[in-house]
Protein backbone atom coordinates (compact mmCIF):
# COMPACT_ATOMS: atom_id res chain seq x y z
CA UNK A 1 0.00 0.00 0.00
CA UNK A 2 1.10 3.39 -0.81
CA UNK A 3 2.73 5.57 2.54
CA UNK A 4 3.48 9.33 2.40
CA UNK A 5 6.28 10.27 4.86
CA UNK A 6 7.15 14.16 6.25
CA UNK A 7 9.46 15.25 9.02
CA UNK A 8 10.20 16.67 10.56
CA UNK A 9 6.91 17.46 12.43
CA UNK A 10 7.91 20.40 14.23
CA UNK A 11 10.64 22.70 13.44
CA UNK A 12 11.54 26.02 15.57
CA UNK A 13 13.97 28.81 13.48
CA UNK A 14 14.87 31.86 14.20
CA UNK A 15 14.50 34.59 11.29
CA UNK A 16 17.05 34.36 8.44
CA UNK A 17 17.56 30.58 8.64
CA UNK A 18 17.49 28.20 5.81
CA UNK A 19 14.67 25.67 5.90
CA UNK A 20 14.48 21.83 4.42
CA UNK A 21 11.32 20.07 4.73
CA UNK A 22 10.79 16.51 2.87
CA UNK A 23 8.80 14.23 1.68
CA UNK A 24 8.73 10.81 0.06
CA UNK A 25 6.00 8.44 -0.71
CA UNK A 26 6.57 4.78 -1.19
CA UNK A 27 4.15 1.99 -2.91
CA UNK A 28 3.56 4.08 -6.27
CA UNK A 29 5.10 5.15 -8.94
CA UNK A 30 5.11 9.04 -11.02
CA UNK A 31 2.90 10.81 -8.08
CA UNK A 32 2.03 13.78 -8.81
CA UNK A 33 3.61 15.90 -5.36
CA UNK A 34 2.00 18.87 -3.93
CA UNK A 35 3.09 20.90 -0.89
CA UNK A 36 0.34 23.37 0.90
CA UNK A 37 0.67 25.48 3.71
CA UNK A 38 -2.23 25.96 6.09
CA UNK A 39 -1.78 29.68 8.47
CA UNK A 40 -3.84 29.78 11.73
CA UNK A 41 -7.25 29.74 11.07
CA UNK A 42 -7.28 29.68 7.20
CA UNK A 43 -7.69 26.80 4.83
CA UNK A 44 -4.88 25.26 2.49
CA UNK A 45 -3.18 27.28 -0.12
CA UNK A 46 -1.18 25.28 -2.71
CA UNK A 47 2.51 26.17 -2.89
CA UNK A 48 4.01 23.98 -5.40
CA UNK A 49 3.04 21.17 -7.69
CA UNK A 50 5.33 18.91 -9.26
CA UNK A 51 4.13 15.99 -11.95
CA UNK A 52 7.23 14.71 -12.64
CA UNK A 53 11.27 14.53 -11.75
CA UNK A 54 12.81 18.07 -11.87
CA UNK A 55 8.80 19.65 -12.81
CA UNK A 56 7.97 22.30 -10.12
CA UNK A 57 5.09 24.89 -10.84
CA UNK A 58 4.93 27.33 -8.03
CA UNK A 59 1.11 28.83 -7.24
CA UNK A 60 2.15 31.79 -5.41
CA UNK A 61 4.90 33.79 -4.99
CA UNK A 62 7.11 33.58 -1.90
CA UNK A 63 9.83 32.92 0.11
CA UNK A 64 9.77 28.93 -0.27
CA UNK A 65 11.21 26.82 -3.05
CA UNK A 66 10.29 22.77 -4.12
CA UNK A 67 12.45 20.50 -5.78
CA UNK A 68 12.26 17.12 -7.13
CA UNK A 69 15.80 15.09 -7.16
CA UNK A 70 13.47 11.83 -7.40
CA UNK A 71 10.66 10.42 -8.85
CA UNK A 72 8.96 10.06 -4.98
CA UNK A 73 10.54 12.54 -3.26
CA UNK A 74 9.62 16.52 -2.80
CA UNK A 75 11.85 18.62 -0.77
CA UNK A 76 10.33 22.50 0.36
CA UNK A 77 13.62 24.96 0.61
CA UNK A 78 14.07 28.16 1.91
CA UNK A 79 17.68 30.20 2.11
CA UNK A 80 16.22 32.59 4.39
CA UNK A 81 12.91 31.90 6.35
CA UNK A 82 10.86 35.18 7.21
CA UNK A 83 8.46 35.55 10.44
CA UNK A 84 5.52 34.89 8.16
CA UNK A 85 6.68 31.87 6.34
CA UNK A 86 5.39 30.31 10.23
CA UNK A 87 2.26 28.01 9.72
CA UNK A 88 1.22 23.75 9.15
CA UNK A 89 2.82 23.13 6.02
CA UNK A 90 1.23 19.59 4.11
CA UNK A 91 2.81 17.26 2.25
CA UNK A 92 0.09 15.61 -0.33
CA UNK A 93 0.49 13.01 -3.25
CA UNK A 94 -2.39 11.79 -6.33
CA UNK A 95 -2.16 9.61 -9.15
CA UNK A 96 -3.49 9.48 -12.48
CA UNK A 97 -7.06 10.89 -12.97
CA UNK A 98 -8.14 10.12 -9.75
CA UNK A 99 -7.52 13.73 -8.04
CA UNK A 100 -7.48 12.32 -4.77
CA UNK A 101 -4.90 13.68 -2.68
CA UNK A 102 -3.46 11.86 0.44
CA UNK A 103 -1.57 13.89 3.00
CA UNK A 104 1.60 13.59 5.08
CA UNK A 105 1.27 14.43 8.58
CA UNK A 106 2.59 17.79 8.59
CA UNK A 107 5.37 20.13 9.66
CA UNK A 108 4.32 22.46 12.33
CA UNK A 109 6.85 25.33 11.67
CA UNK A 110 7.58 28.16 13.73
CA UNK A 111 9.92 31.08 12.50
CA UNK A 112 10.97 33.34 15.92
CA UNK B 1 -10.53 34.36 -9.29
CA UNK B 2 -11.32 30.79 -7.69
CA UNK B 3 -13.01 30.81 -4.92
CA UNK B 4 -14.37 28.16 -2.12
CA UNK B 5 -16.24 29.34 1.18
CA UNK B 6 -17.50 27.48 3.97
CA UNK B 7 -19.91 27.74 6.21
CA UNK B 8 -20.40 28.46 9.27
CA UNK B 9 -16.86 28.97 10.01
CA UNK B 10 -17.02 26.81 13.61
CA UNK B 11 -19.85 24.82 15.31
CA UNK B 12 -20.33 23.70 18.80
CA UNK B 13 -23.27 20.76 19.50
CA UNK B 14 -23.78 18.13 21.72
CA UNK B 15 -23.70 14.50 20.98
CA UNK B 16 -27.07 12.94 18.70
CA UNK B 17 -27.04 16.47 16.90
CA UNK B 18 -27.56 16.21 13.22
CA UNK B 19 -25.44 19.24 11.72
CA UNK B 20 -24.90 19.98 7.91
CA UNK B 21 -21.96 22.29 6.61
CA UNK B 22 -22.12 23.97 3.72
CA UNK B 23 -19.67 24.84 0.99
CA UNK B 24 -20.16 26.99 -1.59
CA UNK B 25 -17.57 27.70 -4.69
CA UNK B 26 -17.19 29.72 -8.08
CA UNK B 27 -13.94 27.84 -10.32
CA UNK B 28 -13.33 27.80 -13.80
CA UNK B 29 -13.51 24.62 -15.51
CA UNK B 30 -14.72 22.26 -12.44
CA UNK B 31 -13.95 18.74 -12.34
CA UNK B 32 -14.86 17.48 -8.61
CA UNK B 33 -15.72 18.87 -5.42
CA UNK B 34 -13.82 16.85 -2.37
CA UNK B 35 -14.42 16.85 1.36
CA UNK B 36 -11.73 16.20 3.54
CA UNK B 37 -11.56 15.63 7.64
CA UNK B 38 -8.47 16.66 9.44
CA UNK B 39 -7.92 15.74 13.00
CA UNK B 40 -4.53 17.33 14.85
CA UNK B 41 -2.91 16.84 11.21
CA UNK B 42 -3.16 15.34 8.18
CA UNK B 43 -6.77 15.70 6.31
CA UNK B 44 -8.10 12.35 5.20
CA UNK B 45 -10.37 11.61 2.64
CA UNK B 46 -13.92 11.65 2.98
CA UNK B 47 -16.31 12.09 -0.05
CA UNK B 48 -15.44 12.92 -3.64
CA UNK B 49 -18.29 14.78 -5.91
CA UNK B 50 -18.56 15.08 -9.22
CA UNK B 51 -22.38 14.86 -10.36
CA UNK B 52 -24.87 16.75 -9.14
CA UNK B 53 -28.01 15.46 -7.31
CA UNK B 54 -26.11 12.06 -6.45
CA UNK B 55 -25.74 11.60 -2.53
CA UNK B 56 -22.83 10.15 -1.39
CA UNK B 57 -22.98 8.38 2.03
CA UNK B 58 -20.44 6.73 4.13
CA UNK B 59 -22.17 5.84 7.75
CA UNK B 60 -23.07 8.64 9.48
CA UNK B 61 -21.88 10.94 6.70
CA UNK B 62 -23.08 11.80 3.50
CA UNK B 63 -22.47 14.59 0.80
CA UNK B 64 -24.24 15.62 -1.97
CA UNK B 65 -23.41 18.31 -4.60
CA UNK B 66 -25.29 20.85 -6.36
CA UNK B 67 -23.64 22.29 -10.02
CA UNK B 68 -26.38 24.55 -10.62
CA UNK B 69 -26.48 26.27 -7.62
CA UNK B 70 -22.37 26.24 -6.96
CA UNK B 71 -22.91 24.42 -3.80
CA UNK B 72 -22.48 21.38 -1.45
CA UNK B 73 -23.38 20.07 1.95
CA UNK B 74 -22.07 17.57 4.14
CA UNK B 75 -24.16 16.14 6.96
CA UNK B 76 -23.63 14.67 9.96
CA UNK B 77 -26.22 12.54 11.65
CA UNK B 78 -26.36 11.46 15.43
CA UNK B 79 -22.58 13.07 16.16
CA UNK B 80 -20.15 11.60 18.39
CA UNK B 81 -17.55 13.08 19.92
CA UNK B 82 -14.95 11.79 17.61
CA UNK B 83 -16.52 13.93 15.23
CA UNK B 84 -14.41 17.09 16.16
CA UNK B 85 -11.99 17.87 13.73
CA UNK B 86 -11.63 20.76 11.00
CA UNK B 87 -13.91 19.77 7.78
CA UNK B 88 -12.38 21.01 4.43
CA UNK B 89 -13.85 21.65 1.24
CA UNK B 90 -11.67 21.85 -2.06
CA UNK B 91 -12.81 22.03 -5.62
CA UNK B 92 -10.65 20.66 -8.49
CA UNK B 93 -10.56 22.63 -11.25
CA UNK B 94 -9.79 20.49 -14.90
CA UNK B 95 -7.42 21.72 -17.96
CA UNK B 96 -4.54 22.53 -18.87
CA UNK B 97 -1.66 23.03 -15.85
CA UNK B 98 -4.49 22.72 -13.46
CA UNK B 99 -4.17 19.35 -13.72
CA UNK B 100 -5.07 17.98 -9.81
CA UNK B 101 -4.91 21.00 -8.22
CA UNK B 102 -7.50 22.06 -5.66
CA UNK B 103 -8.55 24.79 -3.77
CA UNK B 104 -9.48 24.57 -0.83
CA UNK B 105 -11.83 26.53 1.54
CA UNK B 106 -11.06 28.00 4.77
CA UNK B 107 -12.36 25.16 6.38
CA UNK B 108 -15.63 24.40 9.15
CA UNK B 109 -14.23 23.41 12.98
CA UNK B 110 -16.71 21.17 14.32
CA UNK B 111 -16.62 20.52 18.47
CA UNK B 112 -19.45 17.87 19.45
CA UNK B 113 -19.53 18.07 23.51
CA UNK B 114 -20.28 15.14 24.90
Amino acid sequence: SQTIHQWPATLVQPVGSPLSLECTVEGTSNPNLYWYRQAAGRGLQLLFYSVGIGQISSEVPQNLSASRPQDRQFILSSKKLLLSDSGFYLCAWSVGVNEKLFFGSGTQLSVL
Amino acid sequence: EDKVVQSPLSLVVHEGDTVTLNCSYEVTNFRSLLWYKQEKKAPTFLFMLTSSGIEKKSGRLSSILDKKELFSILNITATQTGDSAVYLCAVEYAGGTSYGKLTFGQGTILTVHP
